[in-house]
């Protein structure tokens, strides 16, 4: 699977957009981009995941690039239970089995 | 609701015990799995299951071994605690990619 790269940390204020680049310049044709996010002490949390058009669901929004090697997930009106670390991760369809977290980006959400 | 359960949010076992954390799921999904999650490492894959019966090991499988006996029920099991195990486990399942997978709350075994 290809390799993703994330900022380490960003801040976005309450109720303004928070937007979450995603650099995946390797990815190839059958691999889908997948968000998730955990919050302090809890699982991880599938948000969204698309191939090459852009997605929309009642959590986010997920742009993929034309070329798809980068993405951003779009959390419209960010608030307080927003704060947790985001995962951008690249898997392929052949491969129904493995999800290989990175670091991710640690989200901080300010009033 | 969907839901991935396991059985225990906080366990404390000693060295040497043989030690099964349990994970069930309610959605009839195929696929199953078992990461541990390290300050610093992330959350790296032990074991994965596609199938009852059916098991295929992740990135760390040492000292671990898993059973599923039935679709629903994915079990991880320490053979001989150690303290190096002392972690956060987190039981996943998923449908047929490319659907999300669904996570359990967690376990954080301490062992002593």
């Amino acid at each position: 699977d290809a390799k993703t790269t994330q900022p380490t940390s960003m801040d976005c204020a309450e109720g303004r957009a928070a937007n979450l680049p995603c650099n995946h310049s390797t990815i190839s044709g059958n691999e889908y981009v997948y968000w998730y996010r955990q919050i302090h002490s809890q699982g991880p949390q599938y948000i969204i995941h698309g191939l090459k058009n852009n997605e929309t669901n009642e959590m986010a929004s997920l742009i993929i690039t034309e070329d798809r090697k980068s993405s951003t997930l779009i959390l419209p009106h960010a608030t307080l239970r927003d704060t947790a670390v985001y995962y951008c991760i690249v898997r392929a369809r052949s491969n129904d089995y493995k999800l290989s977290f990175g670091a991710g980006t640690t989200v901080t959400v300010r009033a | 609701d969907v839901k991935v359960t396991q059985s225990s949010r906080y366990l404390v076992k000693r060295t040497g015990e043989k030690v099964f954390l349990e994970c069930v799921q309610d959605m009839d999904h195929e696929n199953m799995f078992w990461y541990r999650q390290d300050p610093g490492l992330g959350l790296r894959l032990i074991y994965f299951s596609y199938d009852v019966k059916m098991k295929e090991k992740g990135d760390i499988p040492e000292g671990y071994s898993v059973s599923r006996e039935k679709k629903e029920r994915f079990s991880l099991i320490l053979e001989s605690a150690s303290t190096n195990q002392t972690s956060m486990y987190l039981c996943a399942s998923s449908p047929q990619v490319p659907y999300g997978y669904t996570f359990g709350s967690g376990t954080r075994l301490t062992v002593v």
